[in-house]
């Protein structure tokens, strides 16, 4: 079946500028989660949805990220005033939700690259 | 919170020996270590977990040991092969639907 799918698969973008990256997790898992990779490093959490709500956004940098996920199934990853520091590859990843079994499977990931 | 150490950071190994991964974690609270396998250019991909209650996992070529009680796991490929070249990450977790904390990555290289 399909994989998590993300878009666009690049971005680049000005100092400054609003961007907007979208994630389309496997069908029927109820769990999202966003991380960000900066290059030669691992990846690094952000934020954490069960369903619509965020269970924890403990990851998220500052107030100029927030994401969302309206209907429990696609997620939106918002940047405000993007930064050069905000250049990145966003990853997302999604699973069942079921703490005892559960596989988060990634996606490919958006390159963010801000000038 | 939870501190996630891994090393090497670059392996080569020649085509059929093993290589090992080993990764140290902070918080005795983490229950779950997975490995990721990524590819250039693409996300992480799970090759194996383990989860506390055992102390070792095996599928086919991979396995990963668990020591809880010096908190820290490991990961042994065995007959290695050139498509095996790639970055692998460990991480740990409360519990597999956790935040996942990363370890900074182990680039191998097999060499034909």
């Amino acid at each position: 079946g399909a994989g998590v799918s993300q878009t666009p698969s690049n971005k680049v973008t000005e100092k400054g500028k609003y961007v907007e990256l979208r994630c389309d997790p496997i069908s029927g898992h109820t769990a999202l989660y966003w991380y960000r990779q900066s290059l030669g490093q691992g990846p690094e959490f952000l934020i954490y949805f069960q369903g619509t709500g965020a269970a924890d956004d403990s990851g998220l940098p500052n107030d100029r990220f927030f994401a969302v996920r309206p209907e429990g199934s696609v997620s939106t990853l918002k940047i405000q005033r993007t930064e050069r520091g905000d250049s990145a590859v966003y990853l997302c990843a999604s699973s069942l939700g079921d703490r005892d079994t559960d596989t988060q499977y990634f996606g490919p990931g958006t390159r963010l690259t801000v000038l | 919170g939870e501190n996630v150490e891994q090393h090497p950071s670059t392996l080569s190994v020649q085509e059929g020996d093993s290589a090992v991964i080993k990764c140290t974690y902070s918080d005795s609270a983490s229950n779950y270590f997975p490995w990721y396998k990524q590819e250039l250019g693409k996300g992480p991909q799970l090759i194996i977990d383990i989860r506390s209650n055992v102390g070792e996992k095996k599928d086919q070529r991979i396995a990963v040991t668990l020591n809880k009680t010096a908190k820290h796991f490991s990961l042994h490929i065995t007959e290695t092969q050139p498509e095996d070249s790639a970055v692998y990450f460990c991480a740990a977790s409360m519990d597999s639907s956790y935040k996942l904390i990363f370890g900074s990555g182990t680039r191998l290289l097999v060499r034909p």
